[in-house]
């Protein structure tokens, strides 16, 4: 079965600080997995996919098979990146994405 | 706005009573999931339509909701006989592919419904 899991449910840091969201997953087969972010009074939005391999905000995401992780980092944390973050997992030819329960990043001055 | 529409953004209804939700996709996705959120999780896949055809559906999609798209457009989410346990967020999403084609959902900005 899918599984995404976040272990952390808040996260706060400092303006500047590096800021590490993580990530696990479930999946046997090769999973696509994505960060989608939701910011105050604002609707649910992609923020990266695993496959573009690219940097969005400051932020990157690799995928680890070996570890089933897909940590979101980010070097210098800004406030304006304080919000919900969740990671969520589908699979090829499948449109059930699992979402996980998501953790709220707090970047303070 | 040229986004994902859903209509009300709030409802409160009473226990028992049958409620409606409205989605607007983005006009040329093809594809539309209706997903449900409750306090602290994440979003949870209910069903996807692709264009008026319903092609999969959750377990947790009780027989007393239904889900329509009947011209590939819009789509309607009704629950019959509500319970306090529906409370939740009903987000709609659309896509021009599948979600496992590594496509983009974009997401509406949810019915909130509140059951008392």
């Amino acid at each position: 079965a899918q599984r995404v899991t976040q272990p952390e449910k808040l996260l706060s840091v400092f303006k500047g600080a590096p800021v590490e969201l993580k990530c696990n997953y479930s999946y046997s087969g090769s999973p696509e997995l994505f960060w989608y972010v939701q910011y105050s009074r604002q609707r649910l939005q992609l923020l990266l996919r695993h496959i573009s391999r690219e940097s969005i905000k400051g932020f990157t995401a690799d995928l680890n098979k070996g570890e089933t992780s897909f940590h979101l980092k980010k070097p210098f944390a800004q406030e304006e990146d304080s919000a919900m973050y969740y990671c969520a997992l589908s699979v090829y030819n499948n449109n059930d994405m699992r979402f996980g329960a998501g953790t709220r990043l707090t970047v303070k001055p | 706005d040229t986004g994902v529409s859903q209509n009300p953004r709030h409802k409160i209804t009473k226990r028992g009573q049958n409620v409606t939700f409205r989605c607007d996709p983005i006009s040329e996705h093809n594809r539309l999931y209706w997903y449900r959120q409750t306090l602290g999780q994440g979003p949870e896949f209910l069903t996807y339509f692709q264009n008026e055809a319903q092609l999969e559906k959750s377990r947790l999609l009780s027989d007393r909701f239904s889900a329509e798209r009947p011209k590939g457009s819009f789509s309607t989410l009704e629950i019959q006989r509500t319970e306090q346990g529906d409370s939740a967020m009903y987000l709609c999403a659309s896509s021009r592919a599948g979600l496992g084609d590594n496509t983009e959902a974009f997401f509406g900005q949810g019915t909130r419904l509140t059951v008392v």
